[in-house]
């Protein structure tokens, strides 16, 4: 199983700041199949990112994604309050599917 | 577009079953599989299983493979999931989510199902 590690835990910046949220995996996921998804209090969470740098549909280029092997990074630019939310990375590289643990992210 | 609605929430004690029903729409539904995700109250999220809707075919999360079962109805672009000898700890809201491809990342989710267990 690949166990994935993200941090920080919590992340608190203001409004026009740029947010770097990491993900680490136990195991190399080779062919980059790492998404990133937003979750808001009370509701399911939305795809940002797939395949570790590929934006979802309606997602602004304010969001990206990067990395590769062990190593994952969602950059997060110009800092908007909507952007406040719960971050979560998932490998779908091998079965079982995993999800991060997460990152608050709240803007001040 | 893409919808795929839950049942409603439900509460059950221990030892019960539970079915949450996932009806799709918007889409082929047998041109993509169905994953289930649960989330207890303030937690992360937790794969439980996948289910092709094309065949029929399943993975489980190890922990939970010997109490889910998945299953799909094509006439009705409907899936299921079913959780038996429940426990307080399977309190959680659950989610099925369709993928792009099968077993892949998931760009459209239900808009999730509380189930409680409480004796």
């Amino acid at each position: 199983e690949i166990v994935l590690t993200q941090s920080p835990v919590t992340l608190s910046l203001s409004p026009g700041e740029r947010a770097t949220l990491s993900c680490g995996a136990s195991q190399s996921v080779r062919r980059g199949y790492l998404a990133w998804y937003q979750q808001k209090p009370g509701l399911a969470p939305r795809l940002v990112v797939y395949d570790a740098s590929k934006r979802a549909a309606d997602i602004p280029d304010r969001f990206s994604g990067s990395g590769s092997g062990t190593d994952f990074t969602l950059t997060i630019t110009r800092l908007e309050p909507a952007d406040s939310a719960v971050y979560y990375c998932h490998q779908y590289e091998t079965i079982p599917i995993t999800f991060g643990q997460g990152t608050r992210l709240e803007i001040k | 577009q893409v919808q795929l609605v839950q049942s409603g929430s439900e509460v059950k004690k221990p030892g019960a079953s539970v079915r949450v029903s996932c009806r799709a729409s918007g889409y082929t539904f047998t041109g993509h599989g169905i994953s289930w995700v649960r989330q207890a109250p303030g937690q992360g999220l937790e794969w439980m299983g996948w289910i092709s809707a094309y065949d029929g075919h399943t993975k489980y999360a190890q922990k939970l493979q010997d109490r889910v079962t998945l299953t799909k109805d094509t006439s009705t672009s409907t899936a299921y999931m079913e959780l038996s000898f429940l426990r307080s700890d399977d309190t959680a809201v659950y989610y099925c989510a369709r993928d792009q491809w099968g077993g892949s990342f998931l760009p459209s989710w239900g808009q999730g199902t509380l189930v409680a267990v409480s004796s």
